[in-house]
């Protein structure tokens, strides 16, 4: 397993696009995370999977944004109506059943012009 | 409101010296956490954990110490070595890992 991998590594769109990113997690891994990084801050939470059940959600995630994860194997984190704010880097990250270390993909940044 | 501070954004230290990066939270229901290293265009990478039961975790050249009672933590990398140059996260969970909180970060540079 080469880790969290995560598609687009880059994603340009324009404001009013809606925009969809990939996760696949470490294939042994339960919980998966989603998170969004701006510069200069730490990454801030945004959703939580335990297998397929979304079981939190920050309330930084906004009605537009929506995750799912079908099955509960990858995670898809889809953004409507993209805003210029929205501009950010979107971190996956997942862990195992009796660990809280998080193991993170290289992310998705995403501008909005 | 940052329930997790790093006041320190950037921190410079000498090849073979020791690193200390500082946190401090102020969730009292936090019982553990994360210290991570984040190289530019890469994700985080998982460093050490502590859990509020204890007060000290080694980890080859990385110590975490934690202070509960002034809900201060500690990351300190001895010796410090040019590659530990990156951004320095911490962050705690309160509720079993459900939701993490990150600080801000801080940036340390090794010198050689």
């Amino acid at each position: 397993d080469t880790g969290v991998s995560q598609d687009p590594r880059h994603k340009i769109t324009k404001r009013g696009q809606n925009v969809t990113f990939r996760c696949d997690p470490i294939s042994e891994h339960n919980r998966l995370y989603w998170y969004r990084q701006t510069l200069g801050q730490g990454p801030e939470f945004l959703t939580y999977f335990q297998n397929e059940a979304q079981l939190e959600k920050s309330r930084l995630l906004s009605d537009r944004f929506s995750a799912e994860r079908p099955k509960g194997s990858f995670s898809t984190l889809e953004i409507q109506r993209t805003e210029q704010g929205d501009s950010a880097m979107y971190l996956c990250a997942s862990t195992g059943q009796s660990t809280y270390e998080q193991y993170f993909g290289p992310g998705t940044r995403l501008t909005v012009t | 409101d940052q329930q997790v501070k790093q006041n320190s954004p950037s921190l410079s230290v000498q090849e073979g010296r020791i690193s200390i990066l500082n946190c401090d939270y102020t969730n009292s229901m936090f019982d553990y956490f994360l210290w991570y290293k984040k190289y530019p265009a890469e994700g985080p990478t998982f460093l050490i954990s502590i859990s509020s039961i204890k007060d000290k975790n080694e980890d080859g050249r990385f110590t975490v110490f934690l202070n509960k009672s002034a809900k201060h933590l500690s990351l300190h990398i001895v010796p410090s070595q040019p590659g530990d140059s990156a951004v320095y996260f911490c962050a705690a969970s309160g509720n079993y890992g459900q939701n993490f909180v990150f600080g801000p970060g801080t940036r340390l540079s090794v010198l050689p």
